[in-house]
Order: structure tokens, then sequence, then C-alpha cells
């Protein structure tokens, strides 16, 4: 089983650039979430969703939009990406809320803004 | 705001010791607390969890301790391995699909020297 895939893994970006991070699972969770890790601050909850058509705001929401138009994928988009958006990015999905059950991660996207 | 406060950030012990990680929490409404493992370019994957109407949980060579009056939770991992290598994160949530709640630690680099 694939579980959580992420795309792409690595990104270089200039300052004022925008991209897409693309999350897809196989599982039929409802639930799918973006975190960002960066050294000493652990895991920051970005964006989530608790079903398809419906996204809520985490934790670090700014400078970041996110869109879950079907249930097995979950966007991250940059816009104007800043040097303090460098960092890793991970995608994860669960059955029921992450916050009573199992999170499945995927294996990270890092992004590097110059 | 709610936090979670992880103790040590670094970890080092010999291939058959026991290692001990500890956890503060802030939010006296939590009653779900998971470990992650992030293995070095992988994403976190749950090693074990425990729920605030039990005290303690094992699964072979680890466990989990809650004392819910101090708000204070622990990982223990006996007869380390050079596999147990990894970082660790702590989470505490509330429950009841809150999934925005989900406050991760900082981390705990484990290093098992062979």
């Amino acid at each position: 089983n694939a579980g959580v895939t992420q795309t792409p893994k690595f990104r270089v970006l200039k300052t004022g650039q925008s991209m897409t991070l693309l999350c897809a699972q196989d599982m039929n969770h409802e639930y799918m979430y973006w975190y960002r890790q960066d050294p000493g601050m652990g895991l920051r909850l970005i964006h989530y969703s608790v079903g398809e058509g419906t996204t809520a705001k985490g934790e670090v929401p700014d400078g970041y939009n996110v869109s879950r138009l079907k249930k097995q994928n979950f966007l991250l988009g940059l816009e104007s990406a800043a040097p303090s958006q460098t960092s890793v990015y991970f995608c994860a999905s669960s059955y029921v809320g992450g916050d009573t059950g199992e999170l499945f991660f995927g294996e990270g996207s890092r992004l590097t803004v110059l | 705001g709610e936090n979670v406060e992880q103790h040590p950030s670094t970890l080092s012990v010999q291939e058959g010791d026991s290692a001990v990680i500890k956890c503060t929490y802030s939010d006296s409404a939590s009653n779900y607390f998971p470990w992650y493992k992030q293995e070095l370019g992988k994403g976190p994957q749950l090693i074990i969890d425990i729920r605030s109407n039990v005290g303690e949980k094992k699964d072979q060579r680890i466990a989990v301790t809650l004392n819910k009056t101090a708000k204070h939770f622990s990982l223990h991992i006996t007869e380390t391995q050079p596999e147990d290598s990894a970082v660790y994160f702590c989470a505490a949530g509330r429950g009841g699909g809150a999934t925005n709640k989900l406050i991760f630690g900082t981390g705990t680099l484990l290093a098992v020297q062979p």
C-alpha cells in the first residue's frame, strides 16, 4: 500500500515565487493535515481538513492556502514564498480526528526559499 | 496557549540500557497522549498511545506512563537497540474530534551506541 504520498520531495524557490505541494492518500481517510517541522519546534499544524470540500486553519496558517477538492488529495499552496517558509512539510491523514487516533504521515517535502 | 514540553532534547545511551523521555502538558482537558517515532528521512510513525483512563501501557520493549494529576507522561524503552535510534515526539490531544488540538512536543533525538 502506498499510504500517504507527497510530491515533490525537494524544491528550491526564490522569494516571491509560488508553488503547490500535493498530498495523496489511498486509505479513504476523511481527515487530512499539513504540518511543518522546524528544528527545535516540533510539528506545527498549518491547515487541516475534516472531509472533501472542507478546510480549516491550524496553528500557523499565515502565508499558506489549501484545497481539498477530492477526498484523497490535499493541496498546500504558497502564493508568495518567503525565507521563513523554508522548512520540511509533512502531510498526514487519519480515520478519526488526529487528537483521538493515529495519524499516518507522508515522508515529507523539503522546501528551501532563497 | 496550550503547549507540550519535552525533555531531554537529545539522549545518548549504550545498547541494552533503558531510555526515558518525559513530557509535560498544560491543557488539563487533554485525554489522548500518543508517541511518534521519526527515523531519518521518514515521516513520524505512531509507536504507542495512552488515554487518560489508564496509567500505564506496555508493548514489548516500550511503555508509556501517565500522571494526570501532575500533567506529565513518559516513554520508557528497555533493552535499547541501534534501530531505536530516531527522533521521538510526544503529543497531547483533547479527543472528541477537535482535530486542531493535538499539540506536539519539540522532539528528542535518541542515539543508541552499539
